[in-house]
């Protein structure tokens, strides 16, 4: 079956710091991976897709790459802000399927 | 703002109740979906719509079930409810119905069941 396994939070970082959150999943074919991002009381945001191995997607200064070989969507992100503060979700969709699977989200704080 | 609207914000009822949750998605997209988002079960996706007809199931309870309207809206239906169902409700629309596609989501409902 499908499912998606996050690194377990919470995570709290000063400012400026690299992030990085792990994500790796399981998937029978060839899925499409996503990071959402929860602001406090807001609905999920998509942050970045990508669609096959390989690809790189990235937005307001995060990235993830599709890798295939480790079946992993690793989140990146050089300096952090403390705007950058929220739950973030990595979910996958599987080929010729709708629905996301989400892993159990990580909680990042950013401190000054 | 996502484009996706979602009513009530919140909504308070007792066990036994039945309530009606209530999703427009954007302007142009076909596909509606619903999530619960809850402490013990994380997010989960309950079911899709697209163009009216049911396209995928999940997670659905059997006391639960949805709609999709010709004007595109789609209503959650939660009934016999339970103390376990509190939990936010997320919709979530898209263009169609590949794999992947961008999904935007709805500020959600958050139900409390008393």
């Amino acid at each position: 079956g499908n499912s998606v396994t996050q690194m377990e939070g919470p995570v709290t970082l000063s400012e400026e710091a690299f992030l990085t959150i792990n994500c790796t999943y399981t998937a029978t074919g060839y899925p499409s991976l996503f990071w959402y991002v929860q602001y406090p009381g807001e609905g999920l945001q998509l942050l970045l897709k990508a669609t096959k191995a390989d690809d790189k997607g990235s937005n307001k200064g995060f990235e993830a790459t599709y890798r295939k070989e480790t079946t992993s969507f690793h989140l990146e992100k050089g300096s952090v802000q403390v705007s950058d503060s929220a739950v973030y979700f990595c979910a996958l969709s599987e080929a010729g399927a709708n629905n996301l699977f989400f892993g159990t989200g990580t909680r990042l704080t950013v401190i000054p | 703002d996502s484009g996706v609207t979602q009513t009530p914000k919140h909504l308070i009822t007792a066990t036994g109740q039945r309530v009606t949750l209530r999703c427009s998605p954007r302007s142009g997209d076909l596909s509606v979906y619903w999530y619960q988002q809850s402490l013990d079960q994380g997010l989960q996706f309950l079911i899709q719509y697209y163009n009216g007809e049911e396209r995928a199931k999940g997670n659905i309870l059997e006391r639960f079930s949805a709609q999709q309207f010709p004007d595109l809206h789609s209503e959650l239906n939660l009934s016999s409810l339970e103390l376990g169902d509190s939990a936010l409700y997320f919709c979530a629309s898209s263009v169609g119905v590949t794999g992947s596609e961008t999904q935007y989501f709805g500020p959600g409902t958050r139900l409390l069941v008393l």
